[in-house]
């Protein structure tokens, strides 16, 4: 399944599918993107980051791509699990800087 | 592993009371934060300290002030809490580290003021 950031903030996956979270990023001059996840009750916990000079980075079970010619981020989560369950927020730094700018997250619910 | 504490996970005050909310980090990091978070909304940043004694507003900066004494500690004050400062605060912090910026995060503090 897809979602696409502000406009479809909740995504049902099917345990043991893909999930992938979009996010439209809104500044040309930001050169790094980072997603988070959170859980209920519980701060959010960095997931994984890319800079502008790539196009593609994967952790585990992750992975994230980056499009600045339309401003897209998006994350891949590999055979989704009930512990993926969370909201997933991007971010980027638009004053190229540590100034973080978040969006307001995509809620995953993990469907047995 | 960072580490970032915050003093309460939970707090309910009353409308015209001063609050304060502590913030520790073990991982001597320069940058702190806070942010509030509230539904729709995601993560606003109301203060952040890239060093002792240093601050700069954020984009939500009216109703509150900081205190940056000490490296590990970044504390939030409301001066005069109101019901709309009701809210889930987070606190965070990172290294000054140019092309990786990211940010560990404490538990947060849920915020009710009556």
């Amino acid at each position: 399944g897809e979602s696409v950031g502000l406009h479809l903030p909740t995504l049902s996956v099917q345990e043991g599918d893909n999930s992938i979270i979009n996010c439209a990023y809104s500044n040309s001059a930001s050169d790094y993107f980072i997603w988070y996840k959170q859980e209920s009750g519980k701060g959010p916990q960095f997931i994984i980051d890319i800079r502008s000079n790539m196009d593609k980075r994967q952790g585990q079970r992750v992975t994230v791509l980056l499009n600045k010619t339309v401003k897209h981020l998006s994350l891949q989560i590999a055979a989704t699990q009930p512990g993926d369950s969370a909201v997933y927020f991007c971010a980027e730094n638009p004053f190229g800087n540590e100034k973080l700018t978040f969006g307001t997250g995509t809620r995953l619910t993990i469907i047995p | 592993d960072v580490k970032v504490t915050q003093s309460s996970r939970y707090l309910v005050k009353r409308t015209g009371e001063k609050v304060f909310l502590e913030c520790v980090q073990d991982m001597d990091h320069e940058n702190m934060f806070w942010y509030r978070q509230d539904p729709g909304l995601g993560l606003r940043l109301i203060y952040f300290s890239y060093d002792v004694k240093m601050k700069e507003k954020g984009d939500i900066p009216e109703g509150y002030s900081v205190s940056r004494e000490k490296k590990e500690r970044f504390s939030l004050i409301l001066e005069s809490a109101s019901t709309n400062q009701t809210s889930m605060y987070l606190c965070a912090s990172s290294l000054s580290r140019q092309g990786a910026y990211e940010q560990y995060f404490g538990p947060g503090t849920r915020l009710t003021v009556t």
